[in-house]
């Protein structure tokens, strides 16, 4: 089983300011990790995966987010917020070991980014 | 082209009552989902078909109960609705496994909020 723990549920940020949002995993077997981003009163959006070699994954939107295996995290950064990035970001992982677990996600409890000028 | 739509888009009913909410995609997939989203904003599947075949059932009550007519829908019926039930559900649907892309890259539909009296 694995479980996902983000260590902060809010994040106030000033625009062009830069924001990193952290995110911890933990499995018993190797694992594929994704941040989503779901903008208020809409659905949840792909940001970026992670699912082997470089460590560094870029995503859309100008986000990327860093795998450290030893320290099992997946923090995700932006170098400058803009208010349009005001939405909260979820951090999920995804047991690569059986196809039966295809698609189902271990989200983590969420973090509300809120840019303000 | 909405590619994950889900009707309706808010519900409001009455303990004791059965509702259903409609799921379709039109992105050709194989592979669909129901997840549950609380008040905490924290998400946890609840089944996901593959192909009007049922893969994963999380634990949910039996009240509820999900029905794929072919691999483009995918609809679930809640009976006697509990005021637990409250919650946003959010159909999904993905890439099967074994085809280029990524597990747990899921597209999402815009949510259906449920909201129990």
């Amino acid at each position: 089983a694995q479980s996902v723990t983000q260590l902060d549920s809010q994040v106030p940020v000033f625009e062009e300011a830069p924001v990193e949002l952290r995110c911890n995993y933990s499995s018993s077997v190797s694992v594929y990790l994704f941040w989503y981003v779901q903008y208020p009163n809409q659905g949840l959006q792909l940001l970026l995966k992670y699912l082997s070699g470089s460590t560094l994954v870029k995503g859309i939107n100008g986000f990327e987010a860093e795998f450290n295996k030893s320290q099992t995290s997946f923090h995700l950064r932006k170098p400058s917020v803009h208010i349009s990035d005001t939405a909260e970001y979820f951090c999920a992982v995804s047991d690569l070991e059986t196809t039966d677990s295809w698609g189902k996600l271990q989200f983590g409890a969420g973090t509300q980014v809120v840019v303000t000028p | 082209d909405t590619a994950v739509s889900q009707t309706p888009k808010y519900l409001v009913t009455q303990m004791g009552n059965d509702k259903s909410i409609k799921c379709e995609q039109n992105l050709g997939h194989d592979t669909m989902y129901w997840y549950k989203q609380d008040s905490k904003k924290f998400l946890k599947i609840m089944f996901s078909y593959n192909n009007k075949e049922l893969i994963i059932n999380e634990t949910v009550p039996n009240r509820f109960s999900p029905k794929s007519p072919d691999k483009a829908h995918l609809n679930l019926h809640i009976n006697s609705l509990e005021l637990g039930d409250s919650a946003v559900y959010f159909c999904a649907s993905s890439l099967p496994p074994g085809l280029a892309g990524a597990p747990g890259e899921l597209f999402f539909g815009e949510g259906s909020r449920l909201t129990v009296l």
